[in-house]
């Protein structure tokens, strides 16, 4: 069946660095890709919608310039969390929907620790 | 999206049935209900949705009223590895809409 992957599983970076999350929708093409945040015992707060050859929309509160989402191919969309800090570490989750049929896919998210 | 109301956490014995209730009095004509559920630090996993006749999958039947404002999740036999937050979600029909989480329902399954 249809699978999304997401990379890397885990990261660990210094404060102020920047981090790409990728999201990979492997046997189906997505023109649309969700992502999503959670914090410990929440749950997923939608971030942005990813839309494949135009700007992403962002949900109210998410700052567009700090987490900057490219969706360049029906196949890719990448979070970019850009200078990140510590209240940033986050598990952060894409999901897509495959053209033509009513499911959705979640990626296995990406933990982000931010020193 | 119609929100959708869950409660916070349910005990199970282990190989009994599971019956997590949502209520989405507020849902419109249109609006399917999804149920997905996150076991600890994974992405969610979808169970099975349905638009207003009830559902069976490999995983579990999904039971919708008759006046579509509320709905149960079954786990037939549910099992330890069954423990997880399980998600009720009311969208519309187009899969490229986004799925507004709630809080879910953390089910504990007890040997």
């Amino acid at each position: 069946g249809a699978v999304v992957s997401q990379h890397p599983s885990w990261v660990i970076c210094k404060s102020g660095t920047s981090v790409k999350i990728e999201c990979r929708s492997l046997d189906f093409q997505a023109t649309t890709m969700f992502w999503y945040r959670q914090f410990p015992k929440q749950s997923l707060m939608l971030m942005a919608t990813s839309n494949e050859g135009s700007k992403a929309t962002y949900e109210q509160g998410v700052e567009k310039d700090k987490f900057l989402i490219n969706h360049a191919s029906l196949t890719l969309s990448t979070l970019t969390v850009t200078s990140a800090h510590p209240e940033d570490s986050s598990f952060y989750i894409c999901y897509a929907g495959e053209l033509g049929k009513n499911i959705q896919y979640f990626g296995a998210g990406t933990r982000l620790s931010v020193l | 999206d119609a929100k959708t109301t869950q409660p916070t956490s349910m005990d199970c014995a282990e190989g009994r049935a599971a019956n997590l209730p949502c209520n989405h009095s507020t849902i419109s004509g249109n609006e399917y209900v999804y149920w997905y559920r996150q076991i600890h630090s994974q992405g969610p996993q979808y169970i099975i949705h349905g638009l207003k006749n009830n559902e069976t999958n490999e995983m579990a039947s999904l039971i919708i009223t008759e006046d579509r404002k509320s709905s149960t999740l079954i786990l037939p036999h549910a099992t330890l590895r069954d423990t997880a937050v399980y998600y009720c979600i009311v969208r519309g029909s187009s899969n490229t809409g986004k799925l507004i989480f709630g809080q879910g329902t953390t089910l504990q399954v007890k040997p």
